[in-house]
């Protein structure tokens, strides 16, 4: 399958500052990645579906202003976590489409705000 | 709108028996349907793939499934189980080649040596 690269794994940052996640996918080019938000103990929730060279789609509920997501080159999505909270603490996971409908995921980066 | 569900939160099976974790969907149309498998703090790896053809796929790791269209089922099977299997399975549905999967919530596997 495709390799998908996410970096970094893990973070941690003071509440209020703000947080850059990159994703890359390193075989193959990607016109679309997708950003799914995972809790603890739950499922995968998609956040946004992030297009080259356009807006990124955010899925209802999700802040886009929270959220910035930049899709500026067909192997490289980067997500940021603006003026982050508690709260945004999670496991941040992208995702790159394959040929028939199945995604390909990052390792997954785990948000720490102290 | 479509969904997954997968009953079983937790499962604990012994080395070497037999394995069948559920997974059932709501889809309007032909679905297309996946198993994922997650070791902590890890990103999810393919397992298989159901898109059409043969109702028996065949993934990596020894694992299959089964694509029951009548009972909306993707049932996830392993004849022999391998400590190193433990791990968080999610079963995932979507439409043809749209990329934008529904996840289930998830069954924790662990594996009593």
């Amino acid at each position: 399958g495709a390799v998908v690269s996410q970096h970094p794994s893990r973070v941690i940052c003071k509440s209020g500052t703000s947080v850059k996640i990159e994703c890359r996918s390193l075989d193959f080019q990607a016109t679309t990645m997708f950003w799914y938000r995972q809790f603890p103990k739950k499922s995968l929730m998609l956040m946004a579906t992030s297009n080259e060279g356009s807006k990124a789609t955010y899925e209802q509920g999700v802040e886009k202003d929270k959220f910035l997501i930049n899709h500026a080159s067909l192997t490289l999505s980067t997500l940021t976590v603006t003026s982050a909270h508690p709260e945004d603490s999670s496991f941040y996971i992208c995702s790159c489409g394959g040929p028939v409908g199945e995604l390909f995921f990052g390792e997954g980066s785990r948000l720490t705000v102290l | 709108a479509q969904s997954v569900t997968q009953p079983d939160i937790h499962i604990t099976v012994s080395e070497g028996a037999s394995l069948e974790l559920r997974c059932n969907y709501s889809y309007g149309a032909t679905p297309y349907l996946f198993w994922y498998v997650q070791s902590p703090g890890q990103g999810l790896q393919l397992l298989l793939k159901y898109f059409s053809g043969d109702t028996l796929v065949q993934g990596i790791k020894g694992f299959e499934a089964e694509f029951k269209r009548s009972q909306s089922s993707f049932n996830l099977r392993k004849p022999s189980v391998h400590w190193s299997d433990a791990a968080e399975y999610f079963c995932a549905v979507g439409g043809q080649g749209g990329n934008k999967l529904t996840f289930g919530t998830g069954t924790q596997l662990k594996v009593e040596l």
